[in-house]
């Protein structure tokens, strides 16, 4: 059973777009992590959410958790072809226990 | 150089022979996980470890065995593989001691190996 919701699985969109992935779950997350994974290598960490309605930014890429802790949102501004990849967000569920979504396959065109 | 070092990155072989993906980190990490990643389904995970001789099952076991007889090693044993199993296979590392909440640490992804049997 897939515990995490990612919408949409796949984006093409022009360099200088803004675009939003979403990840979802009907249960309560008691942290989120969300990872860009690039062909030919693993996923590599961007962040980390841990307090319902926590906002974090990484130039631009601006990450939000739920108030409620069960849904957590991507956006990212003026996007390059550098944030081509796959975007991964994954619930850890104790004692490193984790559930990944099925991700968001992202293409920026130039 | 921090890393996760998983060998071989690329294997065909056939249905039956066994074989072991092996999994090495040098950051001293508590705990070590295998995943399997195919199209559509995501990342889901096979095995974790917590400790040295400490091993859990995690979604998808079936087919695998681990062990963690050293803290850096992390070995993925596939007794009698079967073609179900072609994927992409990864290793990861996190839990630095002394660095707060391991659920929130990082998990360090080696580079893949891609399995095919056939």
């Amino acid at each position: 059973t897939q515990l995490l919701e990612q919408s949409p699985q796949f984006l093409s969109i022009q360099e200088g777009e803004n675009l939003t992935v979403y990840c979802n779950s009907s249960s309560v997350f008691s942290s989120l992590q969300w990872y860009r994974q690039e062909p030919g290598e693993g996923p590599v960490l961007l962040v980390t959410v841990v307090t319902g309605g926590e906002v974090k930014k990484l130039k631009r890429l601006t990450f939000q958790f739920g108030d409620a802790r069960k849904d957590s949102s991507l956006h990212i501004t003026a996007a390059q072809p550098g944030d081509t990849g796959l975007y991964l967000c994954v619930r850890v569920q104790g004692a490193q226990k984790l559930v990944f979504g099925q991700g968001t396959r992202l293409t920026i065109n130039p | 150089e921090a890393q996760v070092t998983q060998n071989p990155r690329y294997l065909i072989t056939v249905t039956g022979k066994k074989l072991t993906v092996t999994c090495s980190q040098n950051m001293n990490h508590e705990y070590m996980s295998w995943y399997r990643q195919d199209p559509g389904l995501g990342l889901r995970q096979i095995y974790y470890s917590m400790n040295v001789e400490v091993t859990d099952k995690g979604d998808v076991p079936e087919g695998y065995k681990v062990s963690r007889k050293e803290k850096r090693n992390f070995p993925l044993i596939l007794e009698s593989p079967s073609p179900n199993q072609t994927s992409l296979y990864f290793c990861a590392s996190s839990g630095e001691p002394g660095q707060g909440d391991y659920s929130n640490q990082p998990q360090h992804f080696g580079d893949g190996t891609r399995l095919s049997i056939l």
